[in-house]
């Protein structure tokens, strides 16, 4: 099974500024990655597939990079709503299909 | 594109539940359809899928032998039958849609959840 670890847990940000999460995978996924953003009483939603792809109805604002192991999803510059936890999720290997633990994008 | 769930409840352990997903808004028989959970404060644990026509299935080690997925393109509708609970199971419950026809294994869209106490 292949475990993906989130870093931070928590990041502290204030809108207007550039957040970059991290995700990386205990084993190669190539690029078969994605990235949810799930606010407080809601469903995750689908914001980037295959590493970089952007999800219709994501904005410009975020990007997905990385391949293999190693993965960053950045938001360019945090608007009010980009405040949630995002999850990353590979489909290189299953089952399962798994993901992150998280992380907490909280307002600084 | 809709995807509603229903089914869920408090229950004992060992007991069983069936959760239901109707879907409306796209061609269901087109995509894979998945069971996603997420128990309270965790992240999301996918628990199952099944291709478009019901011949591929897999679950997560945890439920294997214990829940089964289905479904009934006539109706649209994807099923979750899910026996032995335990305690464990204890989660909101989505179901998901396949992002493209086909099978890409990523989320898109999800429904809005059922949530399954197992207490006793």
């Amino acid at each position: 099974e292949i475990v993906l670890t989130q870093s931070p847990a928590t990041l502290s940000l204030s809108p207007g500024e550039r957040a970059t999460l991290s995700c990386r995978a205990s084993q190669s996924v190539s690029s078969f990655l994605a990235w949810y953003q799930q606010k407080p009483g809601q469903a995750p939603r689908l914001l980037i597939y295959d590493a970089s792809s952007r999800a219709t109805g994501t904005p410009a604002r975020f990007s997905g990079s990385g391949s293999g192991t190693h993965f960053t999803l950045t938001i360019s510059s945090l608007e009010p709503e980009d405040f949630a936890v995002y999850y990353c999720q590979q489909r290189n290997n299953w089952p399962p299909l798994s993901f992150g633990q998280g992380t907490r994008l909280e307002v600084k | 594109v809709q995807l509603v769930e229903s089914g869920g409840g408090l229950v004992q352990p060992g007991r069983s539940l069936r959760l239901s997903c109707v879907a409306s808004g796209f061609n269901f028989d087109d995509y894979a359809m998945h069971w996603v959970r997420q128990a309270p404060g965790q992240g999301p644990e996918w628990v199952s899928g099944i291709n478009w026509n019901g011949v591929i299935i897999d679950y997560v080690d945890s439920v294997r032998g214990r829940f089964t997925i289905s479904r009934d393109n006539a109706k649209n509708s994807l099923y979750l039958q899910m026996d032995s609970l335990r305690v464990e199971d204890t989660a909101l419950y989505f179901c998901a849609r396949d992002r493209v026809p086909g099978n890409s294994n990523y989320f898109d869209p999800w429904g809005r959840g059922t949530l399954v106490i197992v207490s006793s």
